[in-house]
């Protein structure tokens, strides 16, 4: 009973490589999301994917790309990390609409030196 | 805009005792709202979700929730704390009609003591 799984769970980086976040969730759900959590900030949402072959723009999506390879899978992209997204990355999905996420991974932890 | 405000960053309750978890909100338009839980080193899980239905909503693991439009409040309850409810709890609004973004609170970590 899998649910969402993120991988990897804990990252150190250098500032200026890139990485790769990996997410997958098997309830054949429509909707997928990637969100940052920061202390004292409650999440925000970085891109979505209301379905398969789509992405749209979340709250703070400067520094990341996303790409939905197919209906499991929705991965997150740092090109050249900094500081400022040393943070706990959630992906989420859902069935019940473009903006409800219903169901999170454990998270991956990543800092960024 | 909307907005979500938890009134409290942390509630300290003993184990048996009634729980209230309080958050306020602010939108323009009619309100979805939502309470989710996360325990340590996990993800966020859905509590429960108030839609235009039910003022009261019930959830799972004995929480419910009234939509109090009159005071722009949604808080959360529990009639007995269980040492499994320690954890941080996000009220989260979707502004139907609006943006439609979703807008999550700063948490309020839940303590239960023996």
């Amino acid at each position: 009973n899998a649910g969402v799984t993120q991988t990897p769970k804990f990252q150190v980086l250098k500032t200026g490589q890139s990485m790769t976040l990996q997410c997958a969730q098997d309830m054949n759900h429509n909707s997928m999301y990637w969100y940052r959590q920061d202390p004292g900030m409650g999440l925000r949402l970085i891109y979505y994917s209301a379905s398969e072959g789509t992405t749209d723009k979340g709250e703070v999506p400067n520094g990341y790309n996303v790409s939905r390879l197919n209906k499991r899978e929705f991965s997150l992209r740092l090109e050249s990390a900094a500081p400022s997204q040393t943070s706990v990355y959630f992906c989420a999905s859902s069935d019940q609409g473009a903006l409800m996420p219903q169901h999170f991974g454990d998270g991956t932890r990543l800092s960024i030196l | 805009a909307q907005s979500v405000t938890q009134l409290d960053s942390h509630v300290s309750v003993s184990e048996g005792t009634p729980v209230l978890l309080r958050c306020n909100y602010s939108s323009s338009y009619s309100p979805s709202l939502f309470w989710y839980v996360q325990h340590p080193n996990k993800g966020l899980q859905l509590l429960l979700k108030y839609t235009s239905a039910a003022t009261l909503v019930k959830g799972i693991n004995g929480f419910e929730a009234e939509f109090k439009k009159s005071e722009t409040s949604f808080h959360l309850t529990k009639p007995s704390a269980h040492m499994s409810d320690a954890a941080e709890y996000f009220c989260v609004v979707i502004a139907q009609g609006g943006s439609e973004k979703l807008v999550f609170g700063k948490g309020t970590k839940l303590t239960v003591n023996p």
